[in-house]
């Protein structure tokens, strides 16, 4: 079956602008967690939304936001963009992320600002 | 709050050789799991192998197995017969019992397989 499949891979942004990231996980999977990976910071875990409820949030600023449809697929969302938000930002699914069950990563969505 | 250390930044092995790649984490909680997630270079995440801390047998996956030790808090893999296609970052991570809970990574190992 088809994996995490995240959009778009790749793309530039100036400081200040917002940006939206989406993810369409595994079928069936109804958890989609986010995480932001960095040289410096690694990888942090930004939010993760099951049923269309947001049910864990990392430490992250506001600016920092995300949905989930009925379909399961997700959107995260920054606004007003600074140099530190270049990263690649990974999206898993899962059945329900938690109690030991695997997470399914998607290749990423590499955002540069500028 | 739980914490993953890799203190090999990098690591290098010859090719059908052995290679150990370490793995400490702090935690108060007794019930938890640790993995090791491997990410090829511009490819996605997959995970390698996973410990459920309350089974004391180490968990093992063909040519990968983990030394388990949760009085010391270490969880090390052990990549037997390497390969060139093992080549990637490994991630050490941890995950608490219970619902919604995120992994905690380690900041990674850098592998390089030589041929």
């Amino acid at each position: 079956k088809a994996g995490v499949t995240q959009t778009p891979r790749y793309l530039i942004k100036t400081r200040g602008q917002q940006v939206t990231l989406s993810c369409s996980p595994i079928s069936g999977h109804r958890s989609v967690s986010w995480y932001q990976q960095t040289p410096g910071q690694g990888l942090q875990f930004l939010f993760e939304y099951f049923s269309e409820t947001q049910r864990n949030k990392g430490n992250f600023p506001g600016r920092f936001s995300g949905r989930q449809f009925s379909n399961s697929r997700s959107e995260m969302n920054v606004s007003t963009l600074e140099l530190g938000d270049s990263a690649l930002y990974l999206c898993a699914s899962s059945l329900e992320q938690g109690l030991g069950g695997e997470l399914f990563f998607g290749e990423g969505s590499r955002l540069t600002v500028l | 709050a739980q914490t993953v250390t890799q203190s090999q930044p990098e690591m290098s092995v010859q090719e059908a050789e052995t290679v150990t790649l370490s793995c400490t984490y702090d935690t108060s909680e007794n019930n938890y799991y640790l993995f090791w997630y491997k990410q090829p270079p511009s490819r996605q995440m997959i995970l390698v192998i996973r410990q459920e801390a309350y089974k004391q047998q180490n968990a093992t996956e063909n040519r990968f197995s983990v030394n388990f030790q949760k009085a010391a808090k270490s969880f090390s893999l052990k990549i037997s017969d390497s390969q060139l296609g093992d080549t990637a970052m490994y991630f050490c991570a941890f995950m608490k019992h219970d619902y919604h809970t995120p992994l905690v990574f380690g900041k990674g190992t850098r592998l390089s397989v030589i041929a």
